[in-house]
């Protein structure tokens, strides 16, 4: 199984919003709306921040949203701030039973 | 609240059997549908999902990994574990032990702080 397909890198402003896409296939992405989103500090472990396409996990800021068409998955962050600068990843659950991350996504705050 | 807490060597020697232990603290292994994981991700590089098992000791493997890899479940202890056998430097990697909430989230919701495993002689 191959890797879902993230832009290696994303940057804005405070403020501004981005978006991070994660492609993948009729086979996973495309195929169930099990995508699920996780941010990484350096040094640190993984974080949920979103599950099952655009549901934010209790503690999650409102600034983070996730969305699906196709065989693509989205996560916007909005009001970009200082503390969003990590690692995003994407996963998603496979018609092989499986599951499946994107390659990540680094996201700078200019 | 659940943590989870990985342990085992951090140095293994090439073609030996690397052995992790993840130890589930605030909550019982045995509650409800979710299933206990194993992710790993290589210096510098993405997530790699392992697989995982179901209390009862039901297993879902990557297939790429899953002539190597034996995940088990010691319910008496409130612990799983990772066997992955002839490794080699590609299996150098940070482990991580991870809740698949399955009923709640259909995710990875709660991870533990990852450990260190270098495949060196």
């Amino acid at each position: 199984q191959s890797a879902l397909t993230q832009p290696a890198s994303v940057s804005g402003s405070p403020g501004q919003s981005i978006t991070i896409s994660c492609t993948g296939t009729s086979s996973d992405v495309g195929a169930y709306n099990y995508v699920s989103w996780y941010q990484e500090h350096p040094g640190k472990a993984p974080k949920l921040m979103i599950y099952e396409v655009s549901n934010r996990p209790s503690g999650v800021s409102n600034r983070f949203s996730g969305s699906k068409s196709g065989n693509t998955a989205s996560l916007t962050i909005s009001g970009l701030q200082a503390e969003d600068e990590a690692d995003y990843y994407c996963c998603s659950y496979t018609r092989s039973t499986t599951y499946v991350f994107g390659t990540g996504t680094k996201v700078t705050v200019l | 609240q659940v943590q989870l807490q990985e342990s085992g060597p951090g140095l293994v020697k090439p073609s030996q059997t690397l052995s992790l232990t993840c130890t589930v603290s605030g909550g019982s292994i045995s509650s409800g549908g979710d299933y206990w994981s194993w992710i790993r991700q290589h210096p510098g590089k993405g997530l790699e999902w392992i697989g995982y098992i179901h209390y009862r000791g039901t297993t879902y493997y990557n297939p790429s990994l899953k002539s190597l890899v034996t995940i088990s479940v010691d319910t008496s202890k409130n612990q799983f574990s990772l066997k992955l056998s002839s490794v080699t430097a590609a299996d150098t990697a940070v482990y991580y032990c991870a809740r698949f909430a399955i009923t709640a989230a259909m995710a990875f919701d709660i991870w533990g702080q990852g450990t260190m495993v270098t495949v060196s002689s």
